[in-house]
């Protein structure tokens, strides 16, 4: 067990909806990250936030969007999904902004 | 940006022999070479990392070396146990640079198997 806690841990929904994902980071952590993982594009880095502001942003597209709270909690918002969306959705986390980074078990997230 | 490729994309092998995967990268200012393992089901887990200014590193059965002038590091696994079988990924990321935060960049993954 990492110590990193992702919910839901499935999610089903249809195309056009909006979901929100929670990640809740090691004890300690500053820095959250969000991955996602589909089979034609692998891991793919997607943004992070150290101590609630952002700090890299990646292929993200504008229809995502994420936040990091003053507990230190993160969730990754999902608007107008589409099929293409379907993957695994992992937040990892970091103490400090440049060092090792444990991932939590990841949200299957299924779009039809 | 940075571009990390991994191969072999699969990798089979016999109980008590060494696997060996290769990764190679592209931007000169990475510094960070992490591997996860990937069990099914599950989250990548850290299982090895090596930093720039060392050439190799090990932990028991699994050693990484780093050759900063080609730009590739490498996976080593010795005396494979089935329990080594998983999806297993390099990174890279240029640490320490607050413009670029610490955003990891994954190769493609190689899958393992070790036959009893």
């Amino acid at each position: 067990d990492s110590g990193v806690t992702q919910t839901p841990k499935h999610l089903i929904t249809a195309t056009g909806q909006r979901v929100t994902l929670r990640c809740s980071p090691r004890s300690g952590d500053l820095s959250v990250y969000w991955y996602q993982q589909s089979l034609d594009q692998g891991l793919q880095f997607l943004i992070q936030y150290y101590n609630g502001e952002e700090r890299a942003k990646g292929n993200i597209l504008e229809r995502f969007s994420a936040q990091q709270f003053p507990d230190l909690h993160s969730e990754l918002n999902l608007s107008s999904l589409e099929l293409g969306d379907s993957a695994l959705y992992f937040c990892a986390s970091s103490v400090e902004g440049d060092t090792e980074a444990f991932f939590g078990q990841g949200t299957r997230l299924t779009v039809v | 940006g940075e571009n990390v490729e991994q191969h072999p994309s699969t990798l089979s092998v016999q109980e008590g022999d060494s696997a060996v995967i290769k990764c190679t990268y592209s931007d000169s200012a990475s510094n960070y070479f992490p591997w996860y393992k990937q069990e099914l089901g599950k989250g990548p887990q850290l299982i090895i990392d090596i930093r720039s200014n060392v050439g190799e590193k090990k932990d028991q059965r699994i050693a990484v070396t780093l050759n900063k002038t080609a730009k590739h590091f490498s996976l080593h696994i010795t005396e494979t146990q089935p329990e080594d079988s998983a999806v297993y990924f390099c990174a890279a990321s240029a640490s320490g640079i607050k413009a670029a935060g610490n955003k990891l960049t994954f190769g493609g993954g190689t899958r393992v198997l070790v036959k009893p």
